[in-house]
């Protein structure tokens, strides 16, 4: 069964630090692009960055660049983000997903999202 | 303020046939393919459709999707209770470099 559970939310102080996990089975995960989505309370889905197969090409939302990093390892079948300088505004729910390759006549496509995980709560409070 | 425009809220009536719009620009759905998603509040998004207007295995042909322009519809007929979420629409945006999503649509089924 293709699975992804994220882990290592929680509650920290503005300017605080968190690392999120996502720990992947049941598909070739060194094939595929992973992504971040987040979702604040009562909110719409917001993306948040993206890394590929062989972690050569990484991007990130503009809300997030120069305090957030993707990663990943490929042995352990695991997509991280490290999460520096944390806003209140990043209080959210997080969700790792999977990104499906598809292709038109003009170009190939990693941003259709085919698994999600169940999300990890991150909320930034004093 | 979400990049792509839809309705917050739309409904119709079981049987019915409903539509939600999704509205872009250039930069992303006038460039690219909409994907859509479908979310019950609490649990995780799921992919509807991808491509503009190709489902994934498993979801029935009870929807579709299209896009003309800088414009995208999902099209959700044989309405049943059961299709009450929220459905979001998203597409890749060159200038941004990233995906951008619409704000979401509430679907109710009366």
């Amino acid at each position: 069964e293709v699975q992804l559970v994220e882990s290592g939310g929680g509650l920290v102080q503005p300017g605080g630090s968190l690392r999120l996990s996502c720990a992947t089975s049941g598909f070739t995960f060194r094939n595929y692009w992973m992504h971040w989505v987040r979702q604040a309370p009562g909110k719409g889905l917001v993306w948040v960055s993206r890394i590929n197969g062989d972690e050569s090409s990484t991007n990130h939302a503009d809300s997030v660049k120069g305090r957030f990093t993707i990663s990943r390892d490929n042995a352990k079948n695991t997509v991280y983000l490290q999460m520096d300088s944390l806003r209140a505004e990043d209080t959210a729910m997080y969700y790792c997903a999977r990104a499906r390759q598809y292709c038109t006549t003009i170009s190939c496509y990693y941003d259709a999202f085919d698994i999600w995980g169940r999300g990890t709560m991150v909320t930034v409070s004093s | 303020q979400s990049v792509l425009t839809q309705p917050p809220s739309a409904s119709g009536t079981p049987g019915q046939r409903v539509t939600i719009s999704c509205s872009g620009s250039s930069s992303n759905i006038g460039s690219n393919p909409v994907n859509w998603y479908r979310q019950v509040p609490g649990t995780a998004p799921k992919l509807l459709m991808y491509n503009n207007n190709q489902r994934p295995s498993g979801v029935p042909d009870q929807f579709s999707g299209s896009k003309s322009g800088t414009s995208a519809s999902l099209a959700i007929s044989g309405l049943q209770s059961d299709d009450e979420a929220d459905y979001y629409c998203a597409a890749w945006d060159d200038i941004l470099s990233g995906p951008v999503f619409g704000g979401g649509t509430k679907l109710t089924v009366l």
